[in-house]
């Protein structure tokens, strides 16, 4: 069964920033937040972790509520290059794919 | 900064064949993971090892056999290739001695059976 759920798709428009929410209600104490994007057929890429602190770094912010119960990782400023599918995971040693956001980054 | 290296990037097999996939980790990467996407699907974990050890192990058939060496590289051994097994292999590794144990991964080898 799937631990986390995101929307299956979302536009965003070019220099704009992307919200990507993901709600993961049944999360355990000690799982750490894990954001990776797959950008046509190419390796999945590692954008971000986190547990409880929000997070940042070169490439996007991640958001996670007190309860940790969801959590939004944000792209300041999306380009083109961001058209991927992004998944959100909960590690447990080994990484389970969802169905992810598909991104669609429009001019 | 070196990233997860597999090789072959293509390969091309028969019906019943066999095929080895070789990956090699980050260095000082001590754990390596193998994961396979089909055609319109999303990555499905394989299998993996820390330490030259199996640690855990997904949805391998059983015409699937892997193991880490002790240069920490990793070949994923697939016998019997059946239309099936056409798909994207990942790999990817990382230092589980962090404790986040952040998984990093490569490129990926596009097997094809005919």
């Amino acid at each position: 069964d799937a631990k986390t759920t995101q929307p299956p798709s979302m536009d965003c428009a070019e220099g704009r920033a992307a919200n990507l929410p993901c709600n993961h209600s049944t999360i355990s104490g000690n799982e750490y937040v894990y954001w990776y994007r797959q950008i046509h057929s190419q390796g999945p890429q590692y954008i971000i972790h986190g547990l409880k602190n929000n997070e940042t770094n070169e490439m996007a912010s991640l958001i996670i509520t007190e309860d940790r119960k969801s959590s939004t990782l944000i792209l300041p400023h999306a380009t083109l290059r961001d058209t991927a599918v992004y998944y959100c995971i909960l590690n447990d040693y080994k990484l389970s794919f969802g169905a992810g956001t598909t991104v669609t980054v429009r001019a | 900064a070196a990233g997860v290296i597999q090789s072959p990037r293509h390969l091309i097999k028969e019906k019943r064949e066999t095929a080895t996939l070789k990956c090699y980790p980050i260095p000082r990467h001590d754990t390596v993971y193998w994961y396979q996407q089909g055609p319109g699907q999303d990555p499905q974990f394989l299998i993996s090892f820390y330490e030259k050890m199996q640690s855990d192990k997904g949805s391998i058939p059983d015409r699937f056999s892997a193991q880490q060496f002790s240069d920490y590289h990793s070949e994923l051994n697939m016998s019997s290739l059946e239309l099936g097994d056409s798909a994207l292999y990942f790999c990817a590794s990382s230092l589980r001695a962090e404790r986040t144990d952040t998984q990093y991964f490569g490129p990926g080898t596009r097997l094809t059976v005919l």
